[in-house]
């Protein structure tokens, strides 16, 4: 059974950093490229980054809305993908999930809340 | 950056009834262009990639059509539980979700 496991969500203040993990089982981590995607309050829909697979030199990608805040990284050894965010703003506030390249797998989500 | 328009935001049907909801991408994105289903409180669920090929598993109720900028999809038949929220989501050039459409039945 493939399953998808996020932790790290909290309330955290504006300017501040949280890292995201995601934890997986169930399928070949290693070859799948993987995403995180957010979606707000407001039930808005956001890719917010991505991250190839080691035969793609671990390439990655982000929305304009995080580029240089937010950081995708994987450990293939944990088969787990991880969402570093820095100087977190109020827009930030979502569901987060992460999900296999193909969309077809996703966790349940966890609740990043910015504010004061 | 590609903008999705997604149409109707929400949109009222019967049972047995079918409904279409349409997608507008800002530029041509070729059949770059996913579906979602969510239902309330769980993660979106892909239904059609690449504009009109169903995921496996997924009704033959649900089908995609479209190309370049224009995209439909069409949910036949409809039952209790296509209750949900639907999504497009362009993968032309990075991800781009539409605004989505709340689909309720009568």
């Amino acid at each position: 059974e493939v399953q998808l496991v996020e932790t790290g969500g909290s309330l955290v203040q504006p300017g501040k950093s949280l890292k995201l993990t995601c934890a997986t089982s169930g399928f070949t981590f290693s070859n799948a490229w993987m995403h995180w995607v957010r979606q707000s309050p407001e039930k808005q829909l956001e890719w917010v980054a991505q991250i190839k697979a080691k035969s793609n030199n671990y390439a990655t990608y982000y929305a304009e809305s995080v580029k240089g805040r937010f950081t995708i990284s994987r450990d293939d050894s944990k088969s787990s993908v991880y969402l570093q965010m820095n100087s977190l703003k109020e827009e930030d506030t979502a569901i987060y999930y992460c999900t296999s390249g193909s969309y077809d797998y996703w966790g349940q989500g966890v609740m990043v809340t910015v504010s004061s | 950056d590609i903008r999705m328009t997604q149409t109707p935001a929400s949109l009222s049907a019967s049972l047995g009834e079918s409904v279409t909801i349409t997608c507008r991408a800002s530029q041509d994105i070729g059949k770059s262009l996913l579906w979602f289903q969510q239902k309330t409180g769980k993660p979106p669920k892909i239904l059609i990639y690449t504009a009109s090929n169903l995921v496996s598993g997924i009704s033959p109720r649900f089908s995609g059509s479209g190309s370049g900028t224009q995209f439909s999809l069409k949910i036949s038949s409809l039952k209790p539980e296509d209750t949900a929220n639907y999504y497009c989501c362009q993968g032309y050039s990075l991800y781009t979700f539409g605004a989505g459409t709340k689909l309720e039945l009568k």
